[in-house]
């Protein structure tokens, strides 16, 4: 199993653009999330889902929007970058309450 | 929100100390849990602590919840560079579903 992948592993924007960040997981969990962790600091939650076609929005949503299509994919997207989103990006997934299981993380630069 | 406070932010030791790292709340959870994060990559559990006052041992690293489930330690024995890496806490709230409250980390330093 490769677990949680996330693509890409680094990228920089321009203020103002968009783009897509990827996360899929091979483990059949009904639970993904989304986290943004600034330099030095915790995890904070951005979204969440319970299953395919269910999402809810965590504690810092603002400016993202996500979508849950399938069980294995749960993509994070950022409409209008700002320098205020240059941060690491992790996501994760999990079976039930419990461990949860991260990805490599994406880097994000916005400049 | 609940908050999950964690202390000390950093700490620099030489190899053979001993450490404990704090994780502190004014809220009840229903478990709490243990990552370490290395440079570059993603968190990894470590541990997951249920009961109050639990103690759960993982070769070096003993881990403590408090009899009030609001608290948590990470004591490390005799530290190695291998310990070197950001330890996160995590508090799973009572009806809060599969949501997870992360402090915001220690930054641990083990020096051969």
């Amino acid at each position: 199993n490769a677990g949680v992948t996330q693509t890409p592993k680094f990228r920089i924007l321009k203020i103002g653009q968009s783009m897509t960040l990827q996360c899929t997981q091979d483990m059949n969990h009904n639970y993904m999330y989304w986290y943004r962790q600034d330099p030095g600091m915790g995890l904070k939650l951005i979204y969440y889902s319970v299953g395919a076609g269910i999402t809810d929005k965590g504690e810092v949503p603002n400016g993202y929007n996500v979508s849950r299509s399938t069980t294995e994919d749960f993509p994070l997207r950022l409409e209008l970058a700002a320098p205020s989103q240059t941060s690491v990006y992790f996501c994760a997934s999990s079976y039930t309450v419990g461990t949860q299981y991260f990805g490599p993380g994406t880097r994000l630069l916005v400049l | 929100t609940q908050l999950l406070e964690q202390s000390p932010q950093f700490l620099s030791i030489q190899e053979g100390e001993n450490l404990t790292v704090y994780c502190n709340s004014s809220s009840v959870f229903s478990s709490l849990q243990w990552y370490r994060q290395e440079p570059g990559e993603g968190p990894v559990l470590l541990v997951t602590v249920v009961t109050g006052g639990e103690v759960k041992k993982l070769k070096r690293l003993t881990f403590q919840f408090g009899d009030a489930r609001k608290d948590s330690s990470l004591h490390i024995t005799a530290a190695q560079p291998g310990d070197t890496g950001l330890y996160l806490c995590a508090g799973a709230p009572y009806n809060a579903g599969n949501m997870l409250t992360f402090g915001g980390g220690t930054r641990l330093m083990v020096k051969p």
